[in-house]
């Protein structure tokens, strides 16, 4: 079946400019997760959903970071007034709510903010 | 303070040999430890999960051992093959909650012919 799919995979910005990245993650999996992964770093937990309850925002670094999740479904993580520190590779994964809650990861949108 | 720390950073061998990768975690309380293989421009990939009481794990050339005494996990890849080459991410989850992962930077491996 279909994994979890990501777009767009490669994303150049001019520093100042909002951004939108967007997650489909694999039919049926309730929980979907963001991550960035900047290089030469281990992978950043950002924003978390489970279902249709409230998102844990923990990991986000700033208030210019969001994330949506419309009808349990599709996610877009939107990142306002781009800086250079945000220039990194954003994943997402889907999980089932299992004992292993493996998680399945996208490909990953290169953020490179000029 | 939860951390996973992994060795070697990056690592060359030569097709055909083998190779043993480290993690070391202080993560509290413990549910799992996943290894993840990430090629070049993909998102990771996991090839093995471990609990508390498995000692050993093995997938195909892949076998992880974990040590839950000393918070040790080791990936170890035989007769090593080109398409080896990539990141591995060594992942510890605690039981506390489903979002609580905590991840290593990843041991960058290159095997060469």
């Amino acid at each position: 079946g279909a994994g979890v799919s990501q777009s767009p995979s490669n994303k150049v910005t001019e520093k100042g400019k909002d951004v939108e990245l967007r997650c489909d993650p694999i039919s049926g999996h309730t929980a979907l997760y963001w991550y960035r992964q900047s290089l030469g770093q281990g992978l950043e937990f950002l924003i978390y959903f489970q279902g249709n309850s409230a998102p844990d925002k923990s990991g986000l670094p700033s208030d210019r970071f969001s994330a949506e999740r419309t009808g349990g479904s599709v996610s877009t993580l939107t990142i306002q007034r781009t800086q250079q520190e945000d220039s990194a590779v954003y994943l997402c994964a889907s999980s089932t709510r299992d004992f292993s809650y493996e998680q399945y990861f996208g490909p990953g949108t290169r953020l490179t903010v000029t | 303070k939860n951390q996973v720390e992994q060795s070697p950073q990056s690592l060359i061998i030569l097709e055909g040999k083998n190779c043993t990768l480290q993690c070391n975690y202080t993560v509290s309380p413990f549910s799992n430890l996943r290894w993840y293989k990430q090629d070049t421009g993909r998102g990771p990939v996991s090839l093995t999960i471990m609990t508390f009481s498995e000692n050993t794990k093995s997938n195909g050339r892949y076998t992880a051992t974990l040590d839950a005494d000393t918070k040790q996990s080791s990936l170890h890849i035989t007769a090593s093959q080109l398409s080896d080459s990539a990141s591995y991410i060594c992942v510890v989850r605690t039981e506390t909650g489903a979002n609580n992962l905590f991840f290593g930077t990843g041991t960058r491996l290159t095997v060469i012919p």
